[in-house]
């Protein structure tokens, strides 16, 4: 389940669940969106993006959903593997706008 | 290796001395950003270039803080007179804009810790 930690929301699930990550953007002008993961001591690792003319995009094991009405992203992992563990943060930008970074969500695989 | 280069890994450096970090984009990136990093924080933008102009600058990035990008190809991120608040992760990143796909691709970052 969910459980706030000590700087971030953490998501724990066991090897093989599908994890639900969600994130909720401010800026109703931005029209592109990116979900990163970060291990630690690395960069950001790009995962998947999708703009605002599209609600779902699916890529290798990973789905994004985006409903723009609620301004809410979410980030899906099929059969989640110990690898996955890492920090996700989504990030909202576009056009002439950098991208901004949400705080982020720590996900632990358990095997 | 074809991705984003940061230099130094790890800097550690007193109270009041100067220090410069270099960034290597992506050969064909047009846009570079520095954003810095707190542990537990996501990456808060600091500045970026397109090609060799500084187009934008957080009110982040205080007067001690420059970053330059003479070439439009790597690019130089210099702090003086570090203070302790500025002990962070810097990270670059590049990105092609204008292309259908304008993600940002990260370097593996500098951690700076003032003593």
């Amino acid at each position: 389940g969910e459980s706030v930690g000590l700087h971030l929301p953490t998501l724990s699930v066991q090897e093989g669940d599908n994890s639900i990550i969600n994130c909720a953007y401010s800026n109703s002008a931005s029209d592109y969106f990116i979900w990163y993961k970060q291990e630690s001591g690395k960069g950001p690792q790009f995962i998947i993006d999708i703009r605002s003319n599209m609600d779902k995009r699916q890529g290798q094991r990973v789905t994004v959903l985006l409903n723009k009405t609620v301004k809410h992203l979410s980030l899906q992992i099929a059969a989640t593997q110990p690898g996955d563990s890492a920090v996700y943060f989504c990030a909202e930008g576009g056009g002439y706008s950098t991208l901004t970074f949400g705080k982020g969500t720590m996900l632990l695989v358990s095997p | 290796d074809t991705g984003v280069s940061q230099n130094p890994r790890h800097k550690i450096t007193k109270r009041g001395q100067n220090v410069t970090f270099r960034c290597d984009p992506i050969s064909e990136h047009n846009r570079l950003y520095w954003y810095r990093q707190t542990l537990g924080q996501g990456p808060e933008f600091l500045t970026y270039f397109q090609n060799e102009a500084q187009l934008e600058k957080s009110r982040l990035l205080s007067d001690r803080f420059s970053a330059e990008r003479p070439k439009g190809s790597f690019s130089t991120l210099e702090i003086q007179r570090t203070e302790q608040g500025d002990s962070a992760m810097y990270l670059c990143a590049s990105s092609e804009w204008g292309q259908a796909r304008d993600e940002a691709f990260f370097g593996q970052g500098t951690r700076l810790t003032v003593v």
